[in-house]
């Protein structure tokens, strides 16, 4: 069973850096054809897709917060962790991680619940 | 990046009812093209992948049809269950870009 879900600061003041977590369980980051990815959703606004890193380590971001957006795993504890510098209220929204694999060609099949982050000062 | 628009951003149905999501792409995609519900204060759920594969557990009634920049998602009966907001995206080419979303609502 997939499970993946996410965990960091609910509230972060203007300029700081976020770091969230994502632990999953259920798959391996290191079999062929996997990834996890991170999308994010204002309140009352839609979704978007932010970042993705694959089985290989390849990475790709979103072009319009690529200089933001930094994603890493850590195979032995089965995370993935999204940083992203210089928050700003804009930023506020339901940030989820999301499981992606080539058999569904890429689609998003297991989401965690999502973590609501505010940027307030 | 490919620009996803969907059309309606919402639309008032009654149980029974057929209901057409459309979505657009602002280049081909081929069919690298999901289509997720979502209730609110929930995560997505993924519906269709490889724009008419049903995903595992997925009612029948939902059904994705197209190729290259237009697509479809089509609910042959509306169930009370089914008032959600849908989103399609692409998996064809990073960003993997959303459609702004669909409303479905009760009438």
């Amino acid at each position: 069973q997939i499970t993946l879900k996410e965990s960091g600061p609910t509230l972060v003041k203007p300029t700081q850096t976020l770091t969230l977590t994502c632990t999953f369980s259920g798959f391996s980051l290191t079999t062929s054809g996997v990834g996890v990815g991170w999308i994010r959703q204002p309140p009352g606004k839609a979704l978007e897709w932010l970042a993705f890193i694959y089985w290989d380590e390849d990475r790709r971001y979103s072009p319009s917060l690529k200089n933001r957006l930094t994603i890493t795993r850590d195979t032995s504890k089965n995370q993935v962790v999204l940083t992203m510098t210089n928050m700003d209220p804009l930023d506020t929204a339901t940030y989820y991680c999301a499981h992606n694999t080539a058999e569904v060609d890429w689609g998003a099949d297991y989401w965690g619940q999502g973590t609501l982050v505010t940027v307030s000062s | 990046d490919i620009q996803m628009t969907q059309s309606p951003s919402s639309l008032s149905a009654s149980v029974g009812d057929r209901v057409i999501i459309t979505c657009r792409a602002s280049q081909t995609v081929n069919t690298y093209l999901n289509w997720y519900q979502q209730k609110p204060g929930t995560a997505p759920k993924l519906l269709i992948y490889a724009s008419y594969s049903l995903q595992s557990g997925v009612p029948s009634r939902f059904r994705g049809s197209g190729s290259g920049t237009d697509f479809t998602l089509t609910v042959s009966s509306l169930q009370p269950e089914d008032f959600a907001t849908y989103y399609c995206q692409q998996s064809y080419s990073t960003p993997w870009t959303f459609g702004q979303g669909t409303k479905v609502e009760i009438k």
